[in-house]
């Protein structure tokens, strides 16, 4: 079956450290997201990336890092500089444009990775 | 302002009534519209994209796109409980090269 994956799902930082969260598709998809939810919030844009080797900050990029070295995976790192990362993380990708008609597809959502500050 | 702003919630229907969530943006050259269904704790799904001003339908949903007035809108018909989630408006435009923003999302319960 294709889709996105995301591991973990639940995941505990205590203060300072670094994690790594994964973002894993086989749907072939050129363009990948990463996005961040707060409760009660709609989703605001950590980075994303049209192409491999290749990516962008979105609206909330600092204290973030991420990667695209290949184009099934784009992991997200959580660096000790995000003040407030407690939230709940999504991975999207996205198929190119013009498959559905309009000039953009829409995206297709992993299952999320939950992440806890201890 | 923001960029795409959706009606305040929480919206409450009896079931078999019919829901109405809207959804306006700012970026008059916006191009592409989408509706996506979260359910607590979950990641959204789409329910429905829409591209030309009119109405599209696809069983008890419709979408509405008034580009003139810059205005979507997503019509659930018969809901039924498990209508019950938050609904997502997603917009792309010519210019954010291949990045949606979303809306806030209105949070739907349909009560039987």
């Amino acid at each position: 079956d294709g889709g996105i994956t995301q591991s973990p799902k639940y995941l505990f930082r205590k203060e300072g450290q670094n994690v790594t969260l994964s973002c894993e598709q086989n749907l072939n998809h050129d363009a990948m997201y990463w996005y961040r939810q707060d409760p009660g919030q709609g989703l605001r844009l950590i980075y994303y990336s049209q192409i491999v080797n290749d990516f962008q900050k979105g609206d909330i990029a600092e204290g973030y890092s991420v990667s695209r070295e290949k184009k099934e995976s784009f992991p997200l790192t959580v660096t000790s500089a995000q003040k407030n990362p407690t939230a709940f993380y999504l991975c999207a990708s996205r198929s190119p444009a013009g498959l559905a008609g309009g000039t953009y597809n829409e995206q297709f959502f992993g299952p999320g990775t939950r992440l806890t500050v201890l | 302002q923001k960029e795409v702003e959706q009606n305040s919630g929480p919206l409450s229907v009896p079931e078999g009534a019919i829901a109405s969530l809207n959804c306006t943006y700012s970026d008059r050259g916006s191009q592409s519209f989408f509706w996506y269904r979260q359910y607590s704790g979950k990641s959204p799904e789409l329910i429905m994209f829409i591209y030309s001003n009119g109405d599209k339908e696809d069983g008890r949903f419709t979408a509405q796109l008034n580009k003139a007035s810059q205005y979507v809108s997503l019509l659930i018909r018969d809901s039924q409980p498990s209508d019950s989630a938050t609904y997502l408006c997603a917009v792309n435009g010519v210019t954010n090269a291949g990045k949606s923003t979303f809306g806030d999302g209105t949070t739907l319960t349909v009560k039987p």
